[in-house]
């Protein structure tokens, strides 16, 4: 059973606008989040986390939103850049754990 | 970029025969990681290292064994290849593993095709 969602496979904004990537975990036990980014015929790199104790972490154009009740959370990318297309993958882990990973992201941004 | 190399970066292969997928480190980190991604399904663990000669099962493990001898090198056999495990591999280092909150270090993958 998959632990961590992310529900749409594919994404497609215009340049300058916002990009929202959204993953649904149900282990209440994951203590740590993070979003990886992978370009075609490259290894994924990482690219912001969040603890589970903080509701936001921003980093420049990004930044992740933690909804603990709801058990979800998500990437905004503003403003988007075609720079920013590739696949995005949220991962969760336990204390001490592996990391688990959802199936992926495809953000397209148009120019 | 983390000193993460993997090798072949391509193969194919015939069902039945062996192959060794190797990932070579030279961070000098603890953890080490194989995860294979395929479309639908993301990134999966198949298994990790989290020292010389200690390793560990991840969820997709079944056909596949690893051997850890030396600090810098993960290696990844799949006994008798099948076309279900036509896929691209890739290999992750951690210095801290689960106590990181910054994640893994991943290569720039394997990709094998079953013929």
């Amino acid at each position: 059973d998959q632990q961590v969602k992310q529900n749409s496979p594919s994404l497609s904004v215009q340049e300058g606008r916002i990009s929202i990537l959204n993953c649904d975990y149900t282990n209440s036990m994951f203590d740590y989040f993070l979003w990886y980014k992978k370009y075609p015929a490259e290894g994924p790199t990482f690219l912001i986390s969040i603890s589970s104790i903080k509701d936001k972490n921003e980093d420049g154009r990004f930044t992740v939103f933690l909804n603990k009740s709801a058990k979800h959370l998500s990437l905004h990318i503003v403003p988007s850049q075609p720079g920013d297309s590739a696949v995005y993958f949220c991962a969760a882990r336990r204390s001490q754990g592996n990391l688990i990973f959802g199936k992926g992201t495809k953000l397209s941004v148009k120019p | 970029d983390a000193g993460i190399t993997q090798s072949p970066r391509h193969k194919v292969t015939e069902t039945g025969t062996p192959v060794t997928l190797r990932c070579h480190q030279t961070e000098n980190h603890r953890y080490m990681y194989w995860y294979r991604q395929d479309p639908g399904h993301g990134l999966r663990l198949i298994h990790y290292s989290y020292g010389v000669k200690d390793t560990d099962k991840g969820e997709v493990s079944d056909g596949y064994s690893v051997s850890r001898s030396k600090t810098e090198d993960f290696l990844l056999t799949l006994e008798s290849a099948t076309s279900s495990q036509t896929s691209v591999y890739f290999c992750a280092i951690s210095e801290l593993g689960g106590r990181a909150n910054y994640g893994y270090t991943f290569g720039s993958g394997t990709r094998l095709t079953v013929v």
